[in-house]
């Protein structure tokens, strides 16, 4: 089991670039998510899919940010334009059913974003 | 919406030392606690977990936490700690019936000092 792989592992952009970040589940899972990390905010959750669709995008910060899953082994995080405040590491995580006690989250390893 | 507090941004330690990290939650219903560690350069993994029980949990590597109600906290212990503990600790919460959908706190970043 090769876990949560995520990409690029450092992505350093100018301002106004767009970026991509990547992220293949551990296979079988159901449920994808996308987390973002910051100093000022810590943790937060951005997106949640099942079974390929959004079901919960309440916390993705602005209309610059968008997530899909075209299918199940792989899902973006787009930021088009990107600005510094998006500094962050972003993780994504997986697991294999929404209840949290028989099947945790497995994160990856984040990407360390630098918008500059 | 629940909320996670730990006040310890940064905390240093010798190895033997022992440890409590602070993790209070704001949340009126019955929640589903977490500690997350990440060491350097990794993901982060589950520490241990409250459902329901015993309001003392064990976890791996010799952590446990305990959860006390009337406080909203889950605070995180180890008798004695060691180098290779050194890494970024998050308190989650959720509520009980909301499976993964989490809420961490800022965490707390541990040094311990050889």
């Amino acid at each position: 089991d090769a876990g949560v792989i995520q990409s690029p592992r450092h992505e350093v952009t100018e301002m106004g670039q767009e970026v991509t970040l990547r992220c293949k589940p551990i296979s079988g899972h159901d449920y994808l998510f996308w987390y973002r990390q910051t100093m000022m905010r810590g943790l937060e959750l951005l997106i949640y899919f099942n079974n390929n669709v959004p079901i919960d995008d309440s916390g993705m910060p602005e209309d610059r940010f968008s997530a899909k899953m075209p299918n199940a082994s792989f899902s973006t995080l787009k930021i088009q334009p990107s600005e510094p405040r998006d500094s962050a590491v972003y993780f994504c995580a997986s697991s294999l059913e929404l209840s949290s006690y028989n099947s945790p989250l497995h994160f990856g390893n984040g990407t360390r974003l630098t918008v500059t | 919406a629940q909320s996670v507090s730990q006040h310890n941004h940064h905390v240093i330690l010798s190895e033997a030392a022992s440890l409590e990290l602070g993790c209070n939650y704001s949340y009126g219903g019955t929640v589903n606690l977490f500690w997350y560690v990440q060491y350097p350069g990794q993901h982060l993994q589950l520490l241990l977990k409250y459902f329901s029980g015993d309001p003392l949990v064990k976890g791996i590597k010799g952590f446990e936490a305990e959860f006390i109600k009337s406080k909203f906290s889950f605070n995180l212990r180890k008798p004695s700690v060691q180098w290779s503990d050194t890494a970024e600790y998050f308190c989650a919460v959720n509520a009980w019936n909301a499976g993964n959908m989490l809420t961490f706190g800022g965490g707390t970043r541990l040094m311990v000092k050889p």
